[in-house]
């Protein structure tokens, strides 16, 4: 089962203008990831929110948690075409630490130049 | 360079084969994991291991297996067991609780 549930499963901006992603989970968590994919490659680790923490910068991506409404999102400022992807959401399970994650659908971005 | 890698690129199926995916790493992480990805879809689980000689069932784990005999490798087998195997195939792996780093994927298709 799907524990993250990104929102919206499709954006499509201009460059320079910001991108905002959502991600819902539904279970406890130890830490929230954000990964990127570019189409056919692999995932690439983007940030690592731990589930004491709120807000947490990287270059032009910041990232909110908020473990109340189980809810996470992550601001991309000053869009290039090059961040044209998609971005996953994954969750740390909360029992135990096995490393394990659970990931969402995805959102797909693309940036017009 | 360190970093984790698979082969082949693609690779195509008959009915009824079984074929193998590999999965190196040479990061010195302690757990690897297989994941599939379809179409427009996020990643599922398929197993996983902690530890060499060590590992459990993800969520689609019927029709997969693997081995884990040395740290740096897990390679992944697709039985003639799994009815639907054409999918995206990545590997990862991480030290616990941490960032996973990934491989450049697997595409399998069953002709």
């Amino acid at each position: 089962s799907q524990q993250g549930e990104e929102d919206p499963q499709a954006l499509s901006i201009q460059e320079g203008e910001n991108a905002t992603m959502n991600c819902s989970y539904k279970t406890s968590i130890n830490n929230l990831q954000w990964y990127r994919q570019n189409s056919g490659r692999g995932l690439v680790h983007l940030i690592l929110i731990r589930s004491n923490e709120r807000e947490k910068h990287s270059g032009r991506l910041r990232v909110t948690l908020d473990t109340s409404k189980k809810s996470s999102s992550l601001l991309i400022t000053a869009s290039r075409a090059a961040d044209t992807a998609s971005y996953f959401c994954a969750t740390a399970r909360g029992s135990g630490n096995t490393g394990k994650l659970i990931f969402g659908q995805g959102t797909t971005l693309q940036v017009k130049p | 360079d360190g970093g984790i890698t698979q082969s082949p690129k693609y690779l195509f199926r008959k009915e009824g084969q079984n074929v193998t995916l590999s999965c190196e790493q040479n990061l010195n992480h302690d757990a690897m994991y297989w994941y599939r990805q379809d179409p427009g879809q996020g990643l599922r689980l398929i197993y996983y291991s902690q530890i060499v000689n060590d590992f459990q069932k993800g969520d689609i784990a019927e029709g997969y297996s693997v081995s884990r005999e040395k740290k740096e490798s897990f390679p992944l087998t697709v039985t003639s067991a799994q009815k639907n195997p054409t999918a995206f195939y990545l590997c990862a792996s991480s030290t616990q609780g941490n960032e996973q780093f990934f491989g450049p994927g697997t595409r399998l298709t069953v002709l």
